[in-house]
Protein backbone atom coordinates (compact mmCIF):
# COMPACT_ATOMS: atom_id res chain seq x y z
CA UNK A 1 0.00 0.00 0.00
CA UNK A 2 0.86 3.67 -0.32
CA UNK A 3 3.35 4.95 2.69
CA UNK A 4 4.57 8.14 3.66
CA UNK A 5 8.49 8.95 4.89
CA UNK A 6 8.61 10.84 7.74
CA UNK A 7 11.43 12.11 8.97
CA UNK A 8 13.64 12.53 11.53
CA UNK A 9 12.67 9.52 13.37
CA UNK A 10 13.81 11.22 16.23
CA UNK A 11 15.19 14.75 17.71
CA UNK A 12 16.86 15.43 20.61
CA UNK A 13 16.16 19.51 20.83
CA UNK A 14 17.37 22.02 23.39
CA UNK A 15 14.59 24.18 24.63
CA UNK A 16 14.49 27.54 22.59
CA UNK A 17 16.32 25.56 19.11
CA UNK A 18 13.32 25.87 16.09
CA UNK A 19 12.26 22.53 14.87
CA UNK A 20 11.95 21.24 11.36
CA UNK A 21 10.23 17.92 10.24
CA UNK A 22 9.08 16.72 6.72
CA UNK A 23 6.97 13.72 4.88
CA UNK A 24 7.50 12.82 1.44
CA UNK A 25 5.08 10.45 -0.26
CA UNK A 26 5.87 8.81 -4.12
CA UNK A 27 2.20 9.92 -4.83
CA UNK A 28 0.29 12.80 -5.19
CA UNK A 29 -1.63 13.71 -2.52
CA UNK A 30 -4.53 15.84 -2.03
CA UNK A 31 -4.93 16.51 2.00
CA UNK A 32 -1.47 16.99 4.77
CA UNK A 33 -2.49 16.83 8.11
CA UNK A 34 -0.19 17.06 11.11
CA UNK A 35 -0.96 15.40 14.78
CA UNK A 36 0.85 15.61 18.14
CA UNK A 37 1.03 12.55 20.25
CA UNK A 38 1.76 12.78 23.82
CA UNK A 39 2.43 9.50 26.21
CA UNK A 40 -0.75 7.37 26.63
CA UNK A 41 -2.60 9.59 24.78
CA UNK A 42 -4.46 10.15 21.83
CA UNK A 43 -3.22 12.50 18.76
CA UNK A 44 -4.19 15.77 18.38
CA UNK A 45 -4.74 17.69 15.04
CA UNK A 46 -2.44 20.77 14.68
CA UNK A 47 -2.85 21.52 11.05
CA UNK A 48 -4.67 20.82 8.30
CA UNK A 49 -3.57 21.70 4.34
CA UNK A 50 -5.72 21.44 1.81
CA UNK A 51 -3.55 23.79 -1.56
CA UNK A 52 -0.50 22.43 -2.96
CA UNK A 53 1.69 25.94 -1.14
CA UNK A 54 -0.04 26.23 0.75
CA UNK A 55 1.40 27.85 4.85
CA UNK A 56 -0.91 27.70 7.71
CA UNK A 57 0.76 28.87 11.17
CA UNK A 58 -0.77 27.60 14.77
CA UNK A 59 0.86 29.77 17.32
CA UNK A 60 4.65 28.64 16.72
CA UNK A 61 3.63 25.67 14.32
CA UNK A 62 4.07 26.57 10.99
CA UNK A 63 3.18 23.85 7.99
CA UNK A 64 3.56 23.56 4.72
CA UNK A 65 1.87 21.89 1.48
CA UNK A 66 4.64 21.12 -0.71
CA UNK A 67 4.40 22.47 -4.38
CA UNK A 68 4.98 18.94 -6.03
CA UNK A 69 1.89 17.71 -3.74
CA UNK A 70 4.19 14.81 -2.51
CA UNK A 71 5.43 16.50 0.86
CA UNK A 72 4.84 18.36 3.41
CA UNK A 73 7.06 20.42 6.20
CA UNK A 74 6.35 21.24 10.25
CA UNK A 75 8.55 24.05 11.59
CA UNK A 76 8.11 24.53 15.23
CA UNK A 77 10.11 27.83 16.37
CA UNK A 78 11.23 28.01 19.80
CA UNK A 79 10.68 25.34 21.54
CA UNK A 80 9.91 24.62 24.82
CA UNK A 81 9.54 21.52 27.12
CA UNK A 82 5.50 20.72 26.18
CA UNK A 83 6.44 20.72 22.63
CA UNK A 84 8.25 17.12 23.49
CA UNK A 85 6.08 14.55 21.89
CA UNK A 86 5.27 12.26 18.64
CA UNK A 87 4.39 14.25 15.61
CA UNK A 88 2.57 12.40 13.00
CA UNK A 89 1.90 13.43 9.45
CA UNK A 90 -0.78 12.15 7.79
CA UNK A 91 -2.10 12.59 4.04
CA UNK A 92 -5.11 11.63 2.05
CA UNK A 93 -4.30 11.01 -1.64
CA UNK A 94 -7.60 10.25 -4.62
CA UNK A 95 -7.17 6.58 -4.18
CA UNK A 96 -6.37 5.88 -0.87
CA UNK A 97 -10.44 5.06 -0.47
CA UNK A 98 -11.14 8.39 1.91
CA UNK A 99 -8.55 6.51 4.50
CA UNK A 100 -5.19 8.73 5.70
CA UNK A 101 -2.31 7.43 5.18
CA UNK A 102 0.07 7.51 8.43
CA UNK A 103 3.42 8.58 8.18
CA UNK A 104 5.77 6.75 11.25
CA UNK A 105 6.39 9.62 13.43
CA UNK A 106 9.14 12.37 14.85
CA UNK A 107 9.87 11.94 18.27
CA UNK A 108 10.74 15.02 19.99
CA UNK A 109 13.16 14.45 22.64
CA UNK A 110 14.52 17.78 24.72
CA UNK A 111 18.25 17.69 25.66
CA UNK A 112 18.95 18.27 29.61
CA UNK B 1 -18.56 19.63 25.63
CA UNK B 2 -18.29 17.38 22.60
CA UNK B 3 -15.91 14.83 22.11
CA UNK B 4 -14.73 11.41 21.54
CA UNK B 5 -14.87 8.91 24.70
CA UNK B 6 -13.19 5.38 24.90
CA UNK B 7 -13.44 3.72 28.09
CA UNK B 8 -11.82 1.91 29.85
CA UNK B 9 -8.77 3.70 29.71
CA UNK B 10 -6.74 0.66 30.74
CA UNK B 11 -7.83 -3.09 30.32
CA UNK B 12 -6.98 -6.67 31.35
CA UNK B 13 -8.07 -9.70 29.67
CA UNK B 14 -6.99 -13.38 30.15
CA UNK B 15 -5.85 -15.00 26.72
CA UNK B 16 -8.73 -16.61 25.10
CA UNK B 17 -11.15 -14.50 26.43
CA UNK B 18 -12.71 -11.56 23.72
CA UNK B 19 -13.05 -8.18 24.98
CA UNK B 20 -14.77 -5.27 24.06
CA UNK B 21 -14.06 -1.90 23.79
CA UNK B 22 -16.04 1.39 23.58
CA UNK B 23 -15.92 4.20 21.64
CA UNK B 24 -18.35 7.20 21.66
CA UNK B 25 -18.90 10.55 20.10
CA UNK B 26 -21.04 13.39 20.31
CA UNK B 27 -20.05 15.25 17.53
CA UNK B 28 -22.42 14.35 15.06
CA UNK B 29 -19.46 12.70 12.78
CA UNK B 30 -20.52 10.19 10.04
CA UNK B 31 -17.13 8.38 10.16
CA UNK B 32 -15.96 6.43 12.92
CA UNK B 33 -12.27 4.41 12.70
CA UNK B 34 -10.31 2.49 14.84
CA UNK B 35 -6.58 2.14 15.00
CA UNK B 36 -3.95 0.25 16.49
CA UNK B 37 -0.72 1.43 17.82
CA UNK B 38 2.36 -0.44 19.34
CA UNK B 39 5.22 0.71 21.34
CA UNK B 40 7.22 3.14 19.79
CA UNK B 41 5.09 2.48 16.55
CA UNK B 42 2.88 4.35 14.34
CA UNK B 43 -1.17 3.91 13.55
CA UNK B 44 -2.49 0.78 11.89
CA UNK B 45 -6.10 1.15 10.53
CA UNK B 46 -7.96 -1.65 12.40
CA UNK B 47 -11.92 -0.74 10.87
CA UNK B 48 -13.43 2.27 9.52
CA UNK B 49 -17.20 3.19 8.72
CA UNK B 50 -18.20 5.99 6.55
CA UNK B 51 -21.76 5.61 7.64
CA UNK B 52 -24.14 3.75 9.92
CA UNK B 53 -24.67 0.05 9.43
CA UNK B 54 -21.98 0.21 7.49
CA UNK B 55 -17.78 -0.76 7.71
CA UNK B 56 -14.74 -1.55 6.09
CA UNK B 57 -11.66 -3.88 7.02
CA UNK B 58 -8.36 -1.44 6.65
CA UNK B 59 -5.19 -3.37 7.03
CA UNK B 60 -4.83 -5.62 10.01
CA UNK B 61 -8.78 -6.37 10.51
CA UNK B 62 -8.05 -9.96 11.08
CA UNK B 63 -8.93 -10.87 14.71
CA UNK B 64 -11.24 -8.00 15.12
CA UNK B 65 -14.66 -7.06 14.68
CA UNK B 66 -17.06 -4.10 14.75
CA UNK B 67 -20.63 -2.88 14.46
CA UNK B 68 -21.89 0.39 13.64
CA UNK B 69 -25.60 0.08 15.29
CA UNK B 70 -25.73 4.15 16.06
CA UNK B 71 -24.27 7.37 14.73
CA UNK B 72 -22.19 7.73 17.81
CA UNK B 73 -20.69 4.57 18.25
CA UNK B 74 -18.33 2.04 17.03
CA UNK B 75 -17.41 -0.64 19.17
CA UNK B 76 -14.35 -2.77 18.58
CA UNK B 77 -14.37 -6.47 19.85
CA UNK B 78 -11.27 -8.28 20.04
CA UNK B 79 -12.00 -11.40 19.68
CA UNK B 80 -9.82 -14.31 20.87
CA UNK B 81 -8.36 -15.25 17.37
CA UNK B 82 -6.27 -12.16 17.55
CA UNK B 83 -2.57 -13.49 17.61
CA UNK B 84 -0.81 -10.23 19.84
CA UNK B 85 -4.11 -8.10 21.14
CA UNK B 86 -2.15 -6.55 23.81
CA UNK B 87 -1.50 -2.93 22.78
CA UNK B 88 -2.77 0.55 22.60
CA UNK B 89 -6.20 0.65 20.72
CA UNK B 90 -7.41 4.30 19.41
CA UNK B 91 -10.80 5.67 18.47
CA UNK B 92 -11.35 8.16 15.27
CA UNK B 93 -14.04 10.15 14.16
CA UNK B 94 -14.53 12.52 11.16
CA UNK B 95 -17.32 14.48 9.51
CA UNK B 96 -17.22 12.21 6.50
CA UNK B 97 -17.44 12.87 2.48
CA UNK B 98 -20.79 14.96 2.49
CA UNK B 99 -19.11 17.70 5.44
CA UNK B 100 -17.00 20.26 5.48
CA UNK B 101 -12.84 19.59 5.91
CA UNK B 102 -14.00 15.78 5.38
CA UNK B 103 -11.19 13.72 6.68
CA UNK B 104 -10.11 15.71 9.92
CA UNK B 105 -9.95 12.89 12.20
CA UNK B 106 -10.31 13.54 15.95
CA UNK B 107 -9.23 11.23 18.61
CA UNK B 108 -10.24 9.98 21.88
CA UNK B 109 -7.59 9.18 24.83
CA UNK B 110 -7.05 5.79 23.81
CA UNK B 111 -7.82 2.39 25.66
CA UNK B 112 -4.42 0.25 26.76
CA UNK B 113 -5.47 -3.55 26.57
CA UNK B 114 -3.26 -5.64 28.44
CA UNK B 115 -4.26 -9.48 27.63
CA UNK B 116 -2.10 -12.19 29.79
Amino acid sequence: GQQLNQSPQSMFIQEGEDVSMNCTSSSIFNTWLWYKQDPGEGPVLLIALYKAGELTSNGRLTAQFGITRKDSFLNISASIPSDVGIYFCAGLSGDSNYQLIWGAGTKLIIKP
Amino acid sequence: DGGITQSPKYLFRKEGQNVTLSCEQNLNHDAMYWYRQDPGQGLRLIYYSQIVNDFQKGDIAEGYSVSREKKESFPLTVTSAQKNPTAFYLCASARGSGGVRPYEQYFGPGTRLTVT
